[in-house]
Formats: C-alpha cells, structure tokens, sequence
C-alpha cells in the first residue's frame, strides 16, 4: 500500500536548485515525512524529516503545504554527487519500519 | 563519530554454505534494524532488534535466516544453506530508540 507517490524520475542541471515533490494524500496528524536518498552502490542516506513546518538543515530543505497532503525537498545547488535515488516516506512516530518505494532518480547533469 | 559499519562489504558464497553480516551500530545506538535490497527494488525491512532481543523479526524469511544482537560486539545476519535467490545488498541501520535511523554501507552477498 503506497503512501507517498513521487515522479519517477527527473533532470536537473548543475547548480541549479532541485525540487522533489511528493505527495501523501493519506497522511494522519502523527506521520512524520521523511527523506532519504541512495547513491549508486551505497547504503541510504537519510537527508531531513518533518511533522508540519518546514524544515532547513545542512543538505537541503523540506516544504510542507498547510494541508500536509504534500511536500518538496529542495536541494538548493545541485552537484553532480547528488545524482541518487530520492525516497520520501511517510512514518508514523514510534514505528520502527521504514517502507522504501521506487523513489525518483534525480539525475544531475553538468 | 563513526557511522554504522558494516563488513564484509562484499561476500561471495557456494549454494549451501552459510552468511554471516556484521554490523556494528553508531556509538550510544542501542537498536539495530536490518534491510535487504533485492535487484531492482526497493528496500525491505528485515528484522528490528535492541541488545539481546528480537523486537521484530516479521519481515524474516521462515526458514534458513536468523538474527542476533549480543550483548557484547556486532549484530549478526546469518544466512544459512545459501540459494542464488539470497543473492542482494543487505543494509542494517542503527539509531537511539525510535529516533531517526541511519544506514550502513551495505552487504553484497552473491550466491554462485
């Protein structure tokens, strides 16, 4: 049962900002969103996380609309090293199990 | 701080012989989750577990895999009686209870 539908893939150039959306229509007042990423042949690396505000932090931030029905990682200059799978998943607090989709491969060209 | 580590990096085993995964979770990490990546999906939850417990072991084949977490050392994934449909990347990730989790760099297991 998919939670968070996110575009399959997408470009972006170099330097310039990536906008990932998300969207979980189905979202409850105690579900967190989350964001991973999993560069080629590594482990996932978590990114950033929020309830309802949106949030900053040293990778990129995180935009929640008021309705909490969606949501849009940014990644404010893009790198050739960003180039990854992007995974948003939604997570209720206190459960353990994070439910990994197909994700949006961000492909990031120079 | 180190991350989670997690060796070897790279197995190769016969059909029939056994796997063993290491990991080793962030320093005042006190639960281990385990997660495998078969070719071409998407990650699945294993098993969740804390110091010498099984917290969740559902997402655990039935048969062949099992899981520990010693009071002292790494948590291990063994894979015993190996088959080439056990052949994928296997992550743990560790965090502070019911905190955030962060990943490991994997395990390549390849069944031959």
């Amino acid at each position: 049962d998919a939670k968070t539908t996110q575009p399959t893939s997408m470009d972006c150039a170099e330097g310039r900002a990536a906008n990932l959306p998300c969207n979980h229509s189905t979202i409850s007042g105690n579900e967190y969103v989350y964001w991973y990423r999993q560069i080629h042949s590594q482990g996932p690396q978590y990114i950033i996380h929020g309830l309802k505000n949106n949030e900053t932090n040293e990778m990129a931030s995180l935009i929640i609309t008021e309705d909490r029905k969606s949501s849009t990682l940014i990644l404010p200059h893009a790198t050739l090293r960003d180039t990854a799978v992007y995974y948003c998943i939604v997570r209720v607090a206190g459960d353990y199990k994070l439910s990994f989709g197909a994700g949006t491969t961000v492909t990031v060209r120079a | 701080n180190a991350g989670v580590m997690q060796n070897p990096r790279h197995l190769v085993r016969r059909r029939g012989q056994e796997a063993r995964l290491r990991c080793s979770p962030m320093k005042g990490h006190s639960h281990v989750y385990w997660y495998r990546q078969l070719p071409e999906e998407g990650l699945k939850f294993m098993v969740y577990l804390q110091k010498e417990n099984i917290i969740d072991e559902s997402g655990m084949p039935k048969e062949r895999f099992s899981a520990e977490f010693p009071k002292e050392g790494p948590s291990i994934l063994r894979i015993q009686q190996v088959v080439r449909g056990d052949s994928a990347a296997y992550f743990c990730a560790s965090s502070p209870p019911m905190e955030t989790q962060y990943f490991g760099p994997g395990t390549r297991l390849l069944v031959l």
